[in-house]
């Protein structure tokens, strides 16, 4: 089955520091990637997002490249904000034909930013 | 647009008692989905629907049951409520690209659900 392993955290970093969160995932064929961004007592919110190979999605000052060779989506950001402080997930869904199955997600990355 | 809306915001439950956890949504979407969020679990799908009358079970169905009788609305019922399902519960709607392929998926705010 599809699957999704992000590393999960706590990350700690200091404000204005160079973010990664890997992520890499199990699928047969090409799957579109997701990265969402869950900030405290909210609903989670789409960051950006990948449908093919090589697509590099952005937003926010944070980007992801879409890998088939290595199957990953790694999330980076250049300088970090306090305000960047939140959970962040990886997520698929399956390649064409499917999507009813919704999304497969990873565990979760809790990022904390200190000024 | 609202979007996606739950309610409750929160709810306490005892053991053995039912409920029902409303969610909505004003896009037109014919993909429905529900999810739970566990520490440590991230999201999982509990059930989903591709359109009005049509509903399946996802990952982890047992304990819920849903129904879909207008686009708009997908309430999801507890019939008896055990602490095992003390979690946080996601609403979730999507759009068709064609040929059953769907993108990416609109959240709710959430409810938070305590069994006692």
């Amino acid at each position: 089955g599809n699957s999704v392993t992000q590393m999960e955290g706590p990350v700690t970093l200091s404000e204005e520091a160079f973010l990664t969160i890997n992520c890499t995932y199990t699928a047969t064929g090409y799957p579109s990637l997701f990265w969402y961004v869950q900030y405290p007592g909210e609903g989670l919110q789409l960051l950006l997002k990948a449908t093919k190979a090589d697509d590099k999605g952005s937003n926010k000052g944070f980007e992801a490249t879409y890998r088939k060779e290595t199957t990953s989506f790694h999330l980076e950001k250049g300088s970090v904000q306090v305000s960047d402080s939140a959970v962040y997930f990886c997520a698929l869904t399956p390649p064409s034909g499917g999507g009813a199955d919704g999304l497969t997600f990873g565990k979760g990355t809790h990022l904390i930013i200190q000024p | 647009n609202a979007g996606v809306t739950q309610t409750p915001k929160f709810q306490v439950l005892k053991t053995g008692q039912s409920m029902t956890l409303q969610c909505a949504q004003d896009m037109n979407h014919e993909y429905m989905s529900w999810y739970r969020q566990d520490p440590g679990m991230g999201l999982r799908l509990i059930h989903y629907s591709v359109g009005a009358g049509i509903t399946d079970q996802g990952e982890v169905p047992n304990g819920y049951n849903v129904s879909r009788s207008t686009t708009e609305d997908f309430p999801l019922r507890l019939l008896s409520a055990a602490p095992s399902q003390t979690s946080v519960y996601f609403c979730a709607s999507s759009y068709s690209l064609g040929q059953g392929v769907y993108n990416e998926q609109f959240f709710g705010p959430g409810t938070r659900l305590t069994v006692l």
